[in-house]
């Protein structure tokens, strides 16, 4: 059993759909972050939350809304998307938001946006 | 302005070879952690090392070792004897341990190495 978890896996949506990732952990760790990893480009921090605070938003479109309901799970709701979205969204837990700690990746969602 | 350079992009080994990844960075920060991770086809990407700028020795896991040199703001990974299950794109990170609000972790593009049988 991993320490993140993930659901679902692969995803197909269209531009005018709303849908949601699920992302928990199961580490008793006090930070979550969602990634989004796109081919060829470096890891991109999308949100950090901590405690259940939302403690950084890197410029992400609002299109993207994250929903951090308790320190155990995150939600990512998507809503009207573009092509360029499609990519794997990683969601990421570690012991507290300092950069110094390490960070512990659930297996992702493939997103296809048509 | 913080970087990470992975020059490597796809290395191919065979089975039971020796194989270095490199791993250079740029920081002005006199603190700071540099970290492996692993992400191999399944997806999730895997933590395998920290080290903070004020440690340089070298270490070892295994078959897996690490060689920090502030002298070249290197921190290269060494497979020794490589297996297939060694097949994964690794990444090298760096963060900034002085936080504030622009406190980040800043990855690098990856190397896709492939163990032959």
């Amino acid at each position: 059993e991993t320490g993140v978890t993930q659901t679902p896996r692969h995803l197909v949506m269209g531009m005018t759909n709303k849908k949601s990732l699920k992302c928990e952990q199961h580490l008793g760790h006090n930070a979550m972050y969602w990634y989004k990893q796109s081919a060829k480009k470096p890891l991109e921090l999308m949100f950090v939350y901590s405690l259940e605070e939302r403690v950084e938003n890197n410029s992400v479109p609002s299109r993207f809304s994250p929903e951090c309901p308790n320190s155990s799970h995150l939600f990512l709701h998507l809503h009207t998307l573009q092509p360029e979205d499609s990519a794997l969204y990683l969601c990421a837990s570690s012991q507290g938001s300092g950069w110094a700690y390490e960070q512990y990746f659930g297996p992702g969602t493939r997103l296809t946006v048509t | 302005a913080q970087k990470v350079t992975q020059a490597q992009t796809e290395i191919s080994v065979v089975e039971k070879e020796d194989v270095t990844l490199d791993c250079v960075y740029e920081t002005r920060d006199t603190t700071y952690y540099l970290f492996w991770y692993k992400q191999p086809p399944s997806g999730e990407l895997v933590f395998l090392i920290r080290r903070n700028s004020f440690d340089e020795q070298n270490e070892i896991s295994g078959r897996y070792s690490w060689n920090f040199q502030k002298s070249t703001s290197s921190f290269n990974f060494t497979i020794t004897a490589s297996q297939v299950v060694d097949s994964a794109v690794y990444f090298c990170a760096l963060s900034d341990a002085n936080a504030g609000n622009n406190r980040k972790l800043i990855w690098g593009l990856g190397t896709s190495l492939a163990v032959n049988p």
